[in-house]
């Protein structure tokens, strides 16, 4: 069963503003990673963050991380067209060794 | 160029024939991990491979097949395709279990 949940489905936004979109989980993870997909394209990996880390930056992405919410938020600054895509986050568990992946939010950037 | 490979990135064909979806990288990674993606669903894991004759079922790897006889490869088999595995599949490897992954560029699968 699909253990991420992202929220929300879809997101449509003017260039230049903010985009959040978060991500809930349900079992313990050792790390969250997010990625974006353009269109049917294969994914790429934006950024990792461990189960005991709470914040993390990589140019315009912020994610942080409440285990205790078992839940995740990216946010995106200053947004341009090129953003537009779809944003995963994936869930990593040590025990099971498997990457689960939630629904995924649709981020439309306006020009 | 470090880059992981899929071959066919199209195919249509009929139920029962048998198939085999190709997956090649060229990073030296230990895992590598098979989804698929359907619409509404999101990804979800097929088989993952933690090494070399390692492998395990994901979430959903009724009707699939996969070995790992070279590091570099990792090919999904379909037995006996029917319409339901109809969709995006996607191969992916990494350094090793836990670290960001690193995706082909997809083949997508029609079983009529």
């Amino acid at each position: 069963s699909q253990q991420g949940e992202e929220d929300p489905q879809a997101l449509s936004i003017q260039e230049g503003e903010n985009a959040t979109m978060n991500c809930s989980y349900k079992t313990s993870i050792n790390n969250l990673q997010w990625y974006r997909q353009n269109s049917g394209r294969g994914l790429v990996h934006l950024i990792l963050i461990r189960s005991n880390e709470r914040e993390k930056h990589s140019g315009r992405l912020r994610v942080t991380l409440d285990t205790s919410k078992k839940s995740s938020s990216l946010l995106i600054t200053a947004s341009r067209a090129a953003d537009t895509a779809s944003y995963f986050c994936a869930t990593y568990n040590s025990g099971t060794y498997k990457y689960i992946f939630g629904t995924g939010t649709r981020l439309k950037v306006l020009a | 160029e470090a880059q992981v490979t899929q071959n066919p990135r199209y195919l249509i064909t009929v139920t029962g024939k048998k198939l085999t979806v190709t997956c090649s990288q060229n990073m030296n990674h230990e895992y590598m991990s098979w989804y698929r993606q359907d619409p509404g669903l999101g990804l979800r894991q097929i088989y993952y491979s933690m090494n070399v004759e390692v492998t395990d079922k994901g979430d959903v790897p009724e009707g699939y097949k996969v070995s790992r006889k070279e590091k570099r490869n990792f090919p999904l088999i379909l037995e006996s395709p029917s319409p339901n595995q109809t969709s995006l599949y996607f191969c992916a490897s990494s350094y090793g279990v836990g670290y960001e992954q690193y995706f082909g560029p997809g083949t997508r699968l029609t079983v009529t």
